[in-house]
């Protein structure tokens, strides 16, 4: 069966540090791969989008770069603050159909 | 990006009644989407809603319980018929624009349901 897999425990780490939050999947072949932050009682917001032909992108503090081989996504944040302390998901898009969320990873960055 | 709101907020509700939740959005958009995120859980779309037709629900989700309406391009309600204490969820309303921006979502502050 199809499974995105992001890790349940949070991620501690201390600010100025680069964070880096991991998305696997199986059984799917994304057209695409997006990463959104969801902070206590809102929706999730979007950060970044990585199509199956590009390995990495960038976006300001934030990079992400995508495997298809090894079916994983990696996020980093660096120079982490205080602030980005939230839940990132990780979604699937198998071809233009709709999109499929890991249950996310909650990050503590810590002052 | 756009301003997406959703009424109500937050609902306390009794068992077997119902509770439709709005979803507007300030410019029109091409897609719009319903999902449930459950405590500790993913989010799972329950549909998409379908301007002038009947939305298309994913699997193990129905119209019955679900019932959907989007009368326009910047509008759309989901109803959580005959509910019950499994129910209680946050609900959320994402959308697309299409164009240059497609294949992005942009989603509503969400509604907090708690049946009892």
């Amino acid at each position: 069966s199809q499974k995105i897999e992001q890790n349940s425990e949070a991620l501690n780490i201390q600010e100025g540090k680069t964070a880096t939050l991991t998305c696997n999947y199986t059984n799917y072949s994304p057209a695409y791969l997006q990463w959104y932050r969801q902070d206590p009682g809102r929706g999730p917001v979007f950060l970044l989008l990585i199509r199956e032909n590009e390995k990495e992108k960038r976006k300001e503090r934030l990079k992400v770069t995508f495997d298809t081989t090894l079916k994983q996504s990696l996020f980093h944040i660096t120079a982490s603050q205080p602030a980005d302390s939230a839940t990132y998901l990780c979604a699937l898009a198998p071809g233009y159909s709709t999109l499929t969320f890991g249950k996310g990873t909650m990050l503590l960055v810590s002052p | 990006s756009a301003v997406i709101s959703q009424k109500p907020s937050r609902d306390i509700c009794q068992r077997g009644t119902s509770l439709t939740i709005q979803c507007q959005v300030d410019s029109q958009v091409t897609m719009m989407f319903w999902y449930r995120q459950q405590p500790g859980q993913s989010l799972t779309l329950i549909a998409t809603a379908n301007q002038g037709s009947e939305a298309t629900y994913e699997s193990g989700f129905v119209i019955d319980k679900f019932p959907i309406s989007r009368p326009n391009l910047t509008f759309s309600t989901l109803t959580v018929s005959n509910m019950s204490p499994e129910d209680s969820s946050i609900y959320l309303c994402s959308v697309e624009f299409g164009g240059r921006d497609a294949d992005t979502q942009y989603f509503g502050p969400g509604t907090r349901l708690t049946v009892l």
